[in-house]
């Protein structure tokens, strides 16, 4: 019984490359999450998806930030032309369903990718 | 942003109860008090949630005030591994987790 796999643990890149950061949610979740945490500092939101659609994306930059959730495969967030700033942690979680009922037993979170820029 | 206020730190003796506090004074009727940690950099790990009455489970009790604009995360016997970020939060069940600075509870020997 997995949980969140999130893949590869550790990224480097150079500055202006690609990042891609694999998240496959828990076996009957449909609702994945994504969020950074930047060294010292709290975990902060980015974006919300479920299969084949984005909900929310409030939290994601502008510019350069990418996810997608496809019918088939893991949850892919893509962060193109890295800078030294993007270097952060990334966890992505899962989650049955949006719409919780009582008795919903929150996110389950993984194990986090951790890109570093240089 | 967050809708609570925690204390940034506390200690607690392994063995011991650890207390962990939480103010929420503008919790909607609809919102349920939610508490996740962070060990040292790994994933947030659910701990526990409830809406009005307390709650407990194998890992932690969850008292919250007849108001509901507190709440008081409960270990009943810290250990060591229980060393990590606590994060209480307060949400609708179909809102995103909003997570704030947390409290860094450090369990001594």
């Amino acid at each position: 019984n997995a949980g969140v796999m999130q893949n590869p643990r550790h990224l480097v890149r150079r500055r202006g490359q690609e990042a891609r950061l694999r998240c496959s949610p828990m076996k009957g979740h449909s609702h994945v999450y994504w969020y950074r945490q930047l060294p010292e500092e709290g975990l902060k939101f980015m974006v919300y998806l479920q299969k084949e659609n984005i909900i929310d994306e409030s939290g994601m930059p502008k510019e350069r930030f990418s996810a997608e959730f496809p019918k088939e495969g893991p949850s892919i967030l893509r962060i193109q032309q890295v800078v030294r700033g993007d270097s952060a942690a990334y966890f992505c979680a899962s989650s049955r369903s949006g719409q919780g009922r009582v008795g919903h037993y929150g996110y389950t979170f993984g194990s986090g990718t951790r890109l570093t820029v240089v | 942003d967050a809708k609570t206020t925690q204390p940034t730190s506390m200690d607690c003796a392994e063995g011991r109860a650890a207390n962990l506090p939480c103010n929420h004074s503008t919790i909607s009727g609809n919102e349920y008090v939610y508490w996740y940690r962070q060990i040292h950099s790994q994933g947030p790990q659910y701990i526990i949630h409830g809406l009005k009455n307390n709650e407990t489970n194998e890992m932690a009790s969850l008292i919250i005030t007849e108001d509901r604009k507190s709440s008081t995360l409960i270990l009943p016997h810290a250990t060591l591994r229980d060393t990590a970020v606590y994060y209480c939060i307060v949400k609708e069940i179909t809102d995103k987790l909003i997570f704030g600075t947390g409290t860094r509870l450090q369990v001594f020997p």
